[in-house]
């Protein structure tokens, strides 16, 4: 069983959607964060939270400590936002479990 | 302010050879991270490294694999006799401080092939 656990694999959206991605995990944590890795490979950090809600332009990810559990949101889609959405997260172990991604495809 | 650097960013190696993977961090940076991601795989932790200490490697493994972070000069990743399971991308991230409570910037990747 994965520690970390993303949904859906894969998303397809049209331009202009409101989307979510889901990470669910189940070691206690000390901080979880999401990436994004574009088609060439490249990955960069998008947000790290320990509790609450953090926002970034069009990119707003939320964490519920209690249901361990982690949602980032895109508003007003747009086709440079496909990519890969990666969750990762520091158990209080010192342990760093990656989810296996979400891969996003938005549609002009 | 030049991001994290790594070269080269593709390797071809017979099996058998030697891979070495250069990491320079960020500038001020001092901790240095290393993954691996195998084809069609996820991102997975490898070791993590502040200058001339290994702090933890438990995703390292046992044989064959090595990395060091010196006093002066870029992080290595090195990679002794081959196999073509090691074929992946190898990325490096580097932090201010410690990696629980501080944002993490990714290098580009080395795609390592072997033939």
């Amino acid at each position: 069983k994965n520690e970390v656990e993303q949904s859906p694999q894969n998303l397809t959206a049209q331009e202009g959607e409101f989307i979510t991605i889901n990470c669910s995990y189940s070691v206690g944590i000390s901080a979880l964060h999401w990436l994004q890795q574009h088609p060439g490979g490249g990955i960069v950090s998008l947000f790290m939270l320990s509790s609450g809600k953090k926002k970034h332009g069009r990119l707003i990810a939320t964490i519920n400590i209690q249901e361990k559990h982690s949602s980032l949101h895109i508003t007003a889609s747009h086709p440079r936002d496909s990519a890969v959405y990666i969750c990762a997260v520091y158990d209080t172990g010192n342990q760093f479990y990656f989810g296996t991604g979400t891969s996003l495809t938005v549609i002009p | 302010n030049a991001g994290v650097m790594q070269n080269p960013r593709h390797l071809v190696r017979r099996r058998g050879q030697e891979a070495r993977l250069r990491c320079s961090p960020m500038k001020g940076h001092s901790h240095v991270y290393w993954y691996r991601q195998l084809p069609e795989e996820g991102l997975k932790f490898m070791v993590y490294l502040q200058k001339e200490n290994i702090i933890d490697e438990s995703g390292m493994p046992k044989e064959r694999f090595s990395a060091e972070f010196p006093k002066e000069g870029p992080s290595i990743l090195r990679i002794q006799q081959v196999v073509r399971g090691d074929s992946a991308a190898y990325f490096c991230a580097s932090s201010p401080g410690t990696f629980f409570y501080n944002e993490q910037f990714f290098g580009p990747g080395t795609r390592l092939t072997v033939l």
